[in-house]
């Protein structure tokens, strides 16, 4: 079965460094999803995308933060300026359609800022 | 404002014995409802979904779901719980005008043998 896949598994960065995490998310799907998950707490919905732009944000989501689909197979999200509180498991996430069809998670990349 | 709430950190429960865990929703209009496991060290995997029809929808691994209007309430359940279904399980609540899943805070499900 296809898969969505998260590289790296494990990001150390100091703090005030770039970022950019890579998901390639699954070949026909076309919707796409970046969620995180500070560790012992609820996940949380970051952004959405849809044909080559952003379809929805959170308030997380702010000028730090960016997604680019630079050649139709990777999905990434960079962190301009990474803060301590960036700190986190990334999910990568994509889904067939906007219907409600499930989304397919990659296993995640864990940041630690320092 | 939108939320989802998983009232129980942690579950637990003898192998072969039938298991629930607890969603309650509060989200304007007719939302879709999901839930999703995460084993460790792993992605938030798919186990089924309510959108419309049949208040009881069946999904992965023997789970089931029954949504429930007027307690605004989708628990989960299993019949008979295999120490394999130990693992994190989150509720999620969509409305139907936007994209994104609000997620519970997750629930620790441990099967003891």
């Amino acid at each position: 079965e296809p898969e969505v896949t998260q590289t790296p598994s494990h990001q150390v960065t100091q703090m005030g460094q770039e970022v950019i995490l890579r998901c390639v998310p699954i070949s026909n799907h076309l919707y796409f999803y970046w969620y995180r998950q500070i560790l012992g707490q609820k996940v949380e919905f970051l952004v959405s995308f849809y044909n080559n732009e952003i379809s929805e944000k959170s308030e997380i989501f702010d000028d730090q933060f960016s997604v680019e689909r630079p050649d139709g197979s990777n999905f990434t999200l960079k962190i301009r300026s990474t803060k301590l509180e960036d700190s986190a498991m990334y999910f990568c996430a994509s889904q067939r359609g906007g219907d409600n069809s499930p989304l397919h998670f990659g296993n995640g990349t864990r940041l630690t800022v320092t | 404002a939108q939320s989802v709430a998983q009232p129980e950190d942690q579950v637990n429960v003898a192998e072969g014995n039938p298991l629930t865990v607890k969603c309650t929703y509060s989200v304007s209009g007719n939302p879709y409802l999901f839930w999703y496991v995460q084993y460790p060290n792993r992605g938030l995997q798919f186990l089924l979904k309510y959108i419309t029809g049949d208040n009881l929808v069946k999904g992965s691994y023997g789970f089931e779901a029954e949504f429930n209007k007027s307690q605004t309430s989708f628990h989960l359940k299993k019949p008979s719980a295999l120490v394999s279904d130990s693992a994190l399980y989150f509720c999620a609540v969509r409305a139907p005008e936007n994209y994104q899943l609000i997620w519970g805070a997750g629930t620790k499900l441990i099967i003891k043998p």
